[in-house]
């Protein structure tokens, strides 16, 4: 079975400050796909980034960073320097190879102006 | 290109009533998906069909029937409406997901209402 887990049901912060969505997720497999969404107020899903299990590399994206530990079961997701139009519902989702993704229960964060 | 689309964004149901969601991607993709979305649950899968002709149960299938009518199109029914299916319904689409695997795309949900 394959279990995520967002520990952060809600963050609140002040614009400007650096804020990390923690992931942990549960897996047997060792090919697995992990995922981030953010889903903004105005309720569609938006594809974030993919990794694959064998790519231990940490990658940003401008203000957007994501580290993946294999050894702690972790893909967390780091912004930098928030923004406003950053305040969403985040998921973080695993897939094993051929198999459903599965989503964590998301974590609302907002950024206060 | 549209991506994927839904209809239609709202509904309101009577339990006991049945009714049919859409969806559609222009993205020629070969599997879609049908999820539901409760509050402080996430999403959870429905149905998922892997390519035209299959369709497959996901976690919570039970009071819905799914087609996939050919490439484009998946839809998703309710015969007897509950209001346990009060829910945002999202549609998704992505390549394929066997061996290696492909972002899905969402569409813009249907938030459903039973009363």
């Amino acid at each position: 079975a394959q279990k995520v887990t967002q520990a952060q049901t809600e963050i609140s912060v002040v614009e400007k400050e650096d804020v990390t969505l923690d992931c942990v997720y549960e897996t047997r497999d060792t090919t697995y796909y992990l995922f981030w969404y953010k889903q903004p107020p105005s309720g569609e899903l938006v594809f974030l980034i993919r990794r694959n299990s064998f790519d231990e590399q940490n990658e940003i994206s401008g203000r957007y960073s994501w580290n993946f530990q294999k050894s702690t079961s972790s893909f967390n997701f780091t912004i930098t320097a928030s923004q406003v139009v950053d305040s969403a519902v985040y998921f973080c989702a695993l897939q094993t190879s051929g198999s459903r993704l599965t989503f964590g229960e998301g974590t609302q964060l907002t950024v206060n102006p | 290109n549209a991506g994927v689309t839904q209809t239609p964004k709202f509904q309101v149901l009577k339990t006991g009533q049945s009714m049919t969601l859409q969806c559609a991607q222009d993205m020629n993709h070969n599997s879609m998906y049908w999820y539901r979305q409760d509050p402080g649950m996430g999403l959870r899968l429905i149905y998922y069909s892997a390519s035209e002709g299959t369709t497959d149960k996901g976690e919570v299938p039970n009071g819905y029937n799914v087609s996939r009518l050919n490439k484009r199109e998946f839809s998703l029914r309710l015969e007897s409406a509950a209001p346990s299916q009060t829910s945002v319904y999202f549609c998704a689409s992505s390549e394929r997901p066997t061996r290696a695997s492909y972002e899905q795309y969402f569409g813009p949900g249907t938030r459903l209402t039973v009363t």
